[in-house]
This record gives structure tokens, C-alpha cells and sequence, in this order.
């Protein structure tokens, strides 16, 4: 099983902030990473899909980078709507696998 | 737009099984996989299982091999998914998504299940 491991597992930010979040594979996984945001209550969002390819409808300050093992969800200028928990999603393998987390609270 | 409706929330006793549905409407239902993923209260995302309706094939989670089963109805655009053996760490919002290329592109509602003696 492919083991994704996200930081900071939780993180106190403010408006116009710009947020680093990471996920690392414990396996090479190419580009086959993607990333999630849910809102408290909601069911999940796709937010970047294949690492860096943006999703029609997601605002333009989330963008995503890397490849391989290390990959980095950034969230530019941060709105206080962005408050949510976000999840990187592997699908290199056949066992679909997700990181465990990274909620941001407004400070 | 594609339109995923899951049933309601369940409440049952261990030991027992329980059936959750996700009725899709839009978009090409059957050239989709359909996945299902598990969320406990407080924790993250869990992929259960998948299910390609053009070719009523599923394939599950290890960890959920020979304990989850999903079906789909292909007249009614309907997909289930049956877990049995309930025991209370399968407490948790289950939810239905629309598998495009490896990502999860579109979620049902969600669906609690309590199991609780």
C-alpha cells in the first residue's frame, strides 16, 4: 500500500496568507497525485488533479506542484472561505489511498 | 451536471449488514467508475471499493475484501454498496463518487452509518 503523509496536520492562518501544505509518498507515484478540500459538513471538493493540472471552477490562488514523492498544495492569498481540511489522493496503485489531513483554522 | 443521491442514514447492531445506495443522474453513468470511500467522525478518507457499470465488475480494498459488495443497477442508474460484519469502528459517513482517470470528480451527499448495540 502506498502511504501518503501530510503536513502540517493542522494549521492556524490568516486572511492573505500564503499556505505551504505537503504530502509525501512513500512510494514513487509519478504525477499521479490530486488534491481535495471539504468544508466542514460538506462531501470533499477536487481541487488539482495530476499534481499541477487545474479543475475547472476552482479559484485560481489554489495551484499544486512536485512529482515523484514530495508534492505541495499551495493556497495564494488565502480567503477566510478556504477554511476546510485538505487531503492528497494517490492513484498510482491499485489500492486508491488518501493522506490523513491538513486543517487550516482562522487565527 | 452529474448528480449523485445517496439513501439516508442507518443505524444498526453488530454483527449485521447494511446497504447504502447512490442514484447518479447526468453524464454518462456507465462509462464511469463509481467508488465508494468511508470517512469516521474526525478522521479521514478511506477507499473502499469500485465498481465499472459497463462491465458490472468489481474490485475492493484489501482491507475490505470478503466484507463489502458492490452492485450497481444499471436500469435505474443506481449503485450499492453492502458491508456486513458490522462492528463499531465501521461507524462513519459513507460516500459515493464518480472515479474519472483516478480522481474522485464528483461526491454524494454522504451517508452516515451508526453501528451501536
Amino acid at each position: 500500500e502506498i502511504v501518503l503523509t501530510q503536513s502540517p496536520a493542522f494549521q492556524s492562518v490568516t486572511p492573505k496568507e500564503k499556505v505551504t501544505i505537503t504530502c509525501r509518498a512513500s512510494h514513487n507515484i509519478g504525477s499521479s497525485l490530486h488534491w481535495y478540500q471539504q468544508k466542514p459538513d460538506q462531501s470533499p471538493k477536487l481541487l488539482i488533479k495530476y499534481a499541477s493540472q487545474s479543475i475547472s471552477g476552482v479559484p485560481s490562488r489554489f495551484s499544486g506542484s512536485g512529482s515523484g514523492t514530495h508534492f505541495t498544495l499551495t493556497i495564494n492569498s488565502l480567503e477566510a472561505e478556504d477554511v476546510a481540511a485538505y487531503y492528497c489522493q494517490q492513484s498510482s496503485s491499485f489500492d486508491l489511498t488518501f493522506g490523513q489531513g491538513t486543517r487550516l483554522e482562522i487565527k | 451536471q452529474v448528480h449523485l443521491v445517496q439513501s439516508g442514514a442507518e443505524v444498526k447492531k453488530p454483527g449485521s449488514s447494511v446497504k447504502v445506495s447512490c442514484k447518479a443522474s447526468g453524464g454518462a453513468f456507465s462509462s464511469y467508475a463509481m467508488s465508494w470511500v468511508r470517512q469516521a467522525p474526525g478522521q479521514g478518507l478511506e477507499w473502499m471499493g469500485k465498481i465499472v457499470p459497463i462491465l458490472d465488475v468489481a474490485n475492493y480494498a484489501q482491507k475490505f475484501q470478503g466484507r463489502v459488495t458492490i452492485t450497481v443497477d444499471k436500469s435505474t442508474n443506481t449503485v450499492y454498496m453492502e458491508l456486513s460484519t458490522l462492528r463499531s469502528e465501521d461507524t462513519a459517513v459513507y460516500y459515493c463518487a464518480r472515479q474519472a482517470h483516478g480522481t474522485f470528480d464528483y461526491w454524494g451527499q454522504g451517508t452516515l452509518v451508526a453501528v451501536s448495540s
